[in-house]
């Protein structure tokens, strides 16, 4: 079983729509988690972290379940800029940090 | 402030050949990350070193592969000889923390072809 997995998509969801991401993980060890966003042809880079409580960060909601050993990215009113692959990330019981394989997201007016 | 520098940002090759990609690190930054991505295993960790010192290679493919970093704000990832299957998108980060678990901040990619 894979550290990290993620269903690779692609989300077709037109402007404004909301669309969620899940992301399941198999070390239970695992203390740190992020959402990092790579557009095409580009460079990964960090979207937010992941706190136990959940936090929000303007149109995107973060959320952890330990119990369930997964975590959720929210997009509420998709802009055709969210357009991107979304990397679920996890760091704790390794001393580095472990990336899935994406998530795509194309938005389309 | 300038990010993470990586050249070339293209390098195209015929096996066999030596290659070597190169990074500068983010200033005051003191870990820095290879990192190579497929289409086919995605984003895996080469080697990092924290204040010029590598900690973990085991990312390391094979005996191909060396990294180096000269001083604290350049590092040289060298494949000899080269194979068409090290084809990738390289990668380098740099952090300002001691852990290899914080936040990292990636250079733009340098784009192998190996042919």
């Amino acid at each position: 079983r894979k550290e990290v997995e993620q269903d690779p998509g692609p989300f077709n969801v037109p402007e404004g729509a909301t669309v969620a991401f899940n992301c399941t993980y198999s070390n239970s060890a695992s203390q740190s988690f992020f959402w990092y966003r790579q557009d095409c042809r580009k460079e990964p880079k960090l979207l937010m972290s992941v706190y136990s409580s959940g936090n929000e960060d303007g149109r995107f909601t973060a959320q952890l379940n330990r119990a369930s050993q997964y975590i959720s990215l929210l997009i509420r009113d998709s802009k055709l800029s969210d357009s991107a692959t979304y990397l679920c990330v996890l760091a704790g019981g390794y001393n580095k940090l472990i990336f899935g394989a994406g998530t795509r997201l194309a938005v389309h007016p | 402030d300038a990010g993470v520098i990586q050249s070339p940002r293209h390098e195209v090759t015929e096996m066999g050949q030596e290659v070597t990609l190169r990074c500068k690190l983010i200033s005051g930054h003191n870990s820095l990350f290879w990192y190579r991505q497929t289409m086919m295993r995605g984003l895996e960790l080469l080697i990092y070193f924290n204040n010029n010192v590598p900690i973990d290679d085991s990312g390391m493919p094979e005996d191909r592969f060396s990294a180096k970093m000269p001083n604290a704000s350049f590092s040289t990832l060298k494949i000899q000889p080269s194979e068409p299957r090290d084809s990738a998108v390289y990668f380098c980060a740099s952090s300002d923390s001691d852990r290899a678990t914080d936040t990292q901040y990636f250079g733009p990619g340098t784009r192998l072809t190996v042919l």
